[in-house]
């Protein structure tokens, strides 16, 4: 059964620090993984997408891996703002049949 | 351009009434997607269109949910008759193909059926 699981569920920083949030998957065969940002009461906001050839990608302070062997993927946030208090999904799509299947998403909270 | 368009932004209705979504998408994206977010489930995946045609929707949890898309333009996602079970916030989204693309997301409709 295909399943993205996230970790932790939720975390709080201070703001400045750095922080790491890991997905790991069991979708196959794959075709690519996203990061999308969600902040409260709208819609998730797409921070990268990154295909099975690619193992970094940075969008800003934002820097997403990507291991298709050990299917696990995080996104590393540095410098944190309160601004990046939000909560963080991974997504990732099947090759062939393109269906996405969803993590719960990290509750991130930045405190002053 | 706008940005995908949801309305309305919040619902109330009670248990057995019919309830409407509506959405705008991008214009010129020949997808587009209906979501289901809960705290229990998280977002999970409805029905999607190609070029105003169903694709795949086995993702409609039961009869009760229905959606069109009669034009390039306009959706609907139409629940009827309603359960409180199915309170949770409803998002729409577009994108310009399949694959290595974005999905661009509305801002969603808060749905409370008591």
């Amino acid at each position: 059964k295909n399943q993205v699981e996230q970790s932790p569920q939720s975390l709080i920083i201070l703001e400045g620090k750095n922080c790491t949030l890991q997905c790991n998957y069991t979708v196959s065969p794959f075709s690519n993984l996203r990061w999308y940002k969600q902040d409260t009461g709208r819609g998730p906001v797409s921070l990268t997408i990154m295909t099975f050839s690619e193992n970094t990608k940075s969008n800003g302070r934002y820097t997403a891996t990507l291991d298709a062997d050990t299917k696990q993927s995080s996104l590393h946030i540095t410098a944190s703002q309160l601004s990046d208090s939000a909560s963080y999904i991974c997504v990732v799509r099947n090759f062939g049949n393109e269906k996405l299947t969803f993590g719960t998403g990290t509750r991130l909270t930045i405190i002053p | 351009d706008a940005g995908v368009i949801q309305s309305p932004r919040h619902e109330v209705t009670e248990m057995g009434q019919e309830v409407t979504l509506r959405c705008k998408p991008i214009s010129g994206h020949d997808y587009l997607f209906w979501y289901r977010q809960t705290m229990m489930r998280g977002l999970e995946l409805l029905i999607y269109f190609n070029n105003n045609v169903p694709i795949d929707d086995s993702g409609m949890p039961e009869d009760r949910f229905s959606a069109k898309m009669p034009n390039a333009s306009f959706s609907t996602l139409k629940i009827q008759p309603s359960e409180p079970r199915d309170s949770a916030v409803y998002f729409c989204a577009s994108s310009l193909g399949q694959g290595v693309v974005e999905q661009y997301f509305g801002p969603g409709t808060r749905l409370t059926v008591t």
